[in-house]
């Protein structure tokens, strides 16, 4: 069954304390894997695609990388408004999404 | 707009209640999407059009869930008879191509819907 899967549920930081998040697929063939970051109240806004093992992409304190079956979001430095949920959704015939992880970054 | 639109964003409906959730996609986009999400969850799939062609209507839990874009523009998510279960946010995405690669999804902010 196509899946994808993010951990942790949660995570808090203190500002300027760097981590990464992850995300694990089960969807063959994929097309590719999306980046989304979910404010309250929002709908998710798109941030990254990568596309193939070995792809990194960045922006800002963001950076995403990709491996044959999972995918992290390393956040560097964070500062109280990376504060958000962010999604990972893998596409093969539909988007798949994972429930994701919802950060705090304390100042 | 520049984004996509959705109407309304809160809605009160009483059980047994239809209602009819709204969506504006971004001009020119080809590809539209419905979705679910309740609290604390990830988007879960409902429906897919591709234009006014609805390709892939597997997400939707009940034959009380029925959605339509005639014009391949505006669309519309009806949900005949609410239930308490129904109760979430519908998120509606459009993006510009087909293919499931090349072109992410933009998001509208949502209808909340509540079910009493």
């Amino acid at each position: 069954e196509d899946q994808v899967t993010q951990s942790p549920e949660a995570l808090r930081l203190q500002e300027g304390e760097s981590s990464s998040l992850n995300c694990s697929y089960t969807v063959s063939g994929l097309r590719g894997l999306f980046w989304y970051r979910q404010d309250p109240g929002k709908g998710p806004e798109f941030l990254f695609t990568l596309y193939s093992a070995g792809e990194e992409k960045e922006k800002e304190r963001l950076k995403a990388t990709l491996t044959k079956k999972e995918s992290f979001l390393h956040i560097t430095a964070p500062k109280p408004e990376d504060s958000a949920t962010y999604l990972c959704a893998a596409s093969f015939n539909k988007f798949y999404f994972g429930s994701g992880t919802k950060l705090n970054v304390k100042p | 707009g520049a984004g996509v639109s959705q109407s309304p964003r809160y809605k009160v409906a009483k059980r047994g209640q239809d209602v009819a959730l709204r969506c504006d996609p971004i001009s020119g986009h080809v590809s539209l999407f419905w979705y679910q999400q309740a609290l604390g969850q990830g988007p879960e799939f409902l429906t897919y059009f591709q234009n006014e062609a609805q390709l892939d209507k597997s997400g939707l839990p009940s034959d009380r869930f029925f959605a339509e874009r005639p014009e391949g523009s505006v669309s519309t998510l009806k949900i005949q008879r609410t239930q308490q279960e129904d109760s979430a946010v519908y998120l509606c995405a459009s993006s510009l191509e087909t293919g499931f690669r090349n072109s992410p999804l933009h998001f509208g902010n949502g209808t909340r819907l509540t079910v009493t």
